[in-house]
C-alpha cells in the first residue's frame, strides 16, 4: 500500500539549516510536496517537485529527491523562529490523490 | 479571490446530533477534496469531486457521512448521528485538475461531546 514516513520531531538552532527527511513507497508518484501547518491553521503548500527532477531550489528552501531510494528531503536555510511549524511530506499517487505523512514538528531553539 | 473558505471554523456538538460543514473552493478550480486530520496525524483522504461528480470515497467515510457538490461550486459534508470518534479537523482543498497541487482551507474543527 501507499505510505509516507517522516520523523516526528526536529530541533534546530535559529540561524542553522533544518533538514527534514521523508520516505515514500509508491514508485509511480508523479509529484511530491512539502506542506507547512502552523498551529490552528490549514495546510500551506511550501514547494513541490516533479518526479523526474532531483533538486529544486526556491529561496531558502531546497528539495532533494532520490527516486531510486524513494527519499525526499526539505532543507530550510537560515532557520527563523517563524519557521516553527509542522511540515508534511506528501505524494500524489497514480489515482491523483495526495497522501500525507504524519508530519515533522520543527522546533527552533534560540 | 480569497482562497478556499470553510465554514464554520469550529463546531461543538453533542453526540448523536447531525452536523454540516461547507467549503467554498477557489472559483476556477474544478476539483474539490475533503480530508480529515486527527491530533498528531497527517490529513487522511475522505472523498473528492470533479465538478459536481463525486469520483471517489474512502472507506473512512462511513454511511453516516455524505458529501455533495450540487452545482460544481461549493460543497457540503454532513455527518449524521455524530460519535466522539468523529472529533477532528475537517479540511477542504481544491485544485485546477489532475496533477495540480491542492490549496487547502483553514479547516473546520469538530468536537463531539
Amino acid at each position: 500500500g501507499e505510505d509516507v514516513e517522516q520523523s516526528l520531531f526536529l530541533s534546530v538552532r535559529e540561524g542553522d539549516s533544518s533538514v527534514i527527511n521523508c520516505t515514500y513507497t509508491d514508485s509511480s508518484s508523479t509529484y511530491l510536496y512539502w506542506y507547512k501547518q502552523e498551529p490552528g491553521a490549514g495546510l500551506q503548500l511550501l514547494t513541490y517537485i516533479f518526479s523526474n527532477m532531483d533538486m529544486k531550489q526556491d529561496q531558502r528552501l531546497t528539495v532533494l529527491l532520490n527516486k531510486k531510494d524513494k527519499h525526499l528531503s526539505l532543507r530550510i536555510a537560515d532557520t527563523q523562529t517563524g519557521d516553527s511549524a509542522i511540515y508534511f511530506c506528501a505524494e500524489m499517487n497514480r489515482d491523483d490523490k495526495i497522501i500525507f505523512g504524519k508530519g515533522t514538528r520543527l522546533h527552533i531553539l534560540p | 479571490d480569497t482562497g478556499v473558505s470553510q465554514d464554520p471554523r469550529h463546531k461543538i456538538t453533542k453526540r448523536g446530533q447531525n452536523v454540516t460543514f461547507r467549503c467554498d473552493p477557489i472559483s476556477e478550480h474544478n476539483r474539490l477534496y475533503w480530508y480529515r486530520q486527527t491530533l498528531g496525524q497527517g490529513p487522511e483522504f475522505l472523498t473528492y469531486f470533479q465538478n459536481e461528480a463525486q469520483l471517489e470515497k474512502s472507506r473512512l467515510l462511513s454511511d453516516r457521512f455524505s458529501a455533495e457538490r450540487p452545482k460544481g461550486s461549493f460543497s457540503t459534508l454532513e455527518i449524521q448521528r455524530t460519535e466522539q470518534g468523529d472529533s477532528a479537523m475537517y479540511l477542504c482543498a481544491s485544485s485546477r485538475g489532475q496533477g495540480y497541487g491542492y490549496t487547502f482551507g483553514s479547516g473546520t474543527r469538530l468536537t463531539v461531546v
